[in-house]
């Protein structure tokens, strides 16, 4: 099945300051990438995401990258303000035979210090 | 808010007991799927339905088994209750079964077993 890792399981900013987070996945045949974001006593949220045909997606501060050949994705969030401070999951879905599912990271605690 | 209502938001049981969590998907989906965030294990998939069939299967015990009803409601029953199954439970819902489509996640339930 697929597997998808993520780095660095947390990270500290100044507000300010960009945030990088990255992931690799293992099945060639995933081809959507979706990004959650995760605040404490929330269910995760959809902020942005990637299909495999497309190398870069941007969203105001937020941007994501896919590079298929390498099997990696990386979220991007520019000028990090306190309130970007949360758990950021990747994922990977995996289309089947009628069904898919999507397997996620082991997130990433994202602290912007004031 | 994303659409998808879960309840109870808390449960609190004894070991050996059986809970049923319960998931409104979003008005138009389909697709509804169970997964297990405890700290250690991230956001684990546990089992997947489209309308009213099971698609998937994740890291499901068999302890565990879900349903999803002809209105689309999702119920998943927990059974045999063991201090380790202390964890949020998540359901996210979806418009369709394949394809790149976003998955949007409920509040969750937190279940603690004691």
């Amino acid at each position: 099945g697929e597997n998808v890792e993520q780095h660095p399981s947390t990270l500290s900013v100044q507000e300010g300051d960009s945030a990088v987070i990255k992931c690799t996945y293992s099945d060639s045949a995933s081809n959507y990438f979706p990004w959650y974001k995760q605040e404490l006593g929330k269910g995760p949220q959809l902020i942005i995401d990637i299909r495999s045909n497309v190398g870069e997606k941007k969203d105001q501060r937020i941007a994501v990258t896919l590079n298929k050949t390498a099997k990696h994705f990386s979220l991007h969030i520019t000028e990090t303000q306190p309130e970007d401070s949360a758990v950021y999951f990747c994922a990977a879905m995996h289309p089947g035979a009628g069904s898919y599912q999507l397997t996620f990271g082991k997130g990433t605690k994202l602290s912007v210090i004031p | 808010d994303s659409g998808v209502t879960q309840t109870p938001k808390h449960l609190i049981t004894a070991t050996g007991q059986r809970v049923t969590l319960r998931c409104s998907p979003r008005s138009g989906d389909l697709s509804v799927y169970w997964y297990q965030q405890s700290l250690d294990q991230g956001l684990q998939f546990l089992i997947q339905y489209y309308n009213g069939e099971e698609r998937a299967k994740g890291n499901i015990l068999e302890r565990f088994s879900a349903q999803q009803f002809p209105d689309l409601h999702s119920e998943l029953n927990l059974s045999s209750l063991e201090l380790g199954d202390s964890a949020l439970y998540f359901c996210a819902s979806s418009v369709e079964i394949t394809g790149n489509t976003e998955a949007f996640f409920g509040q969750g339930t937190r279940l603690t077993v004691v």
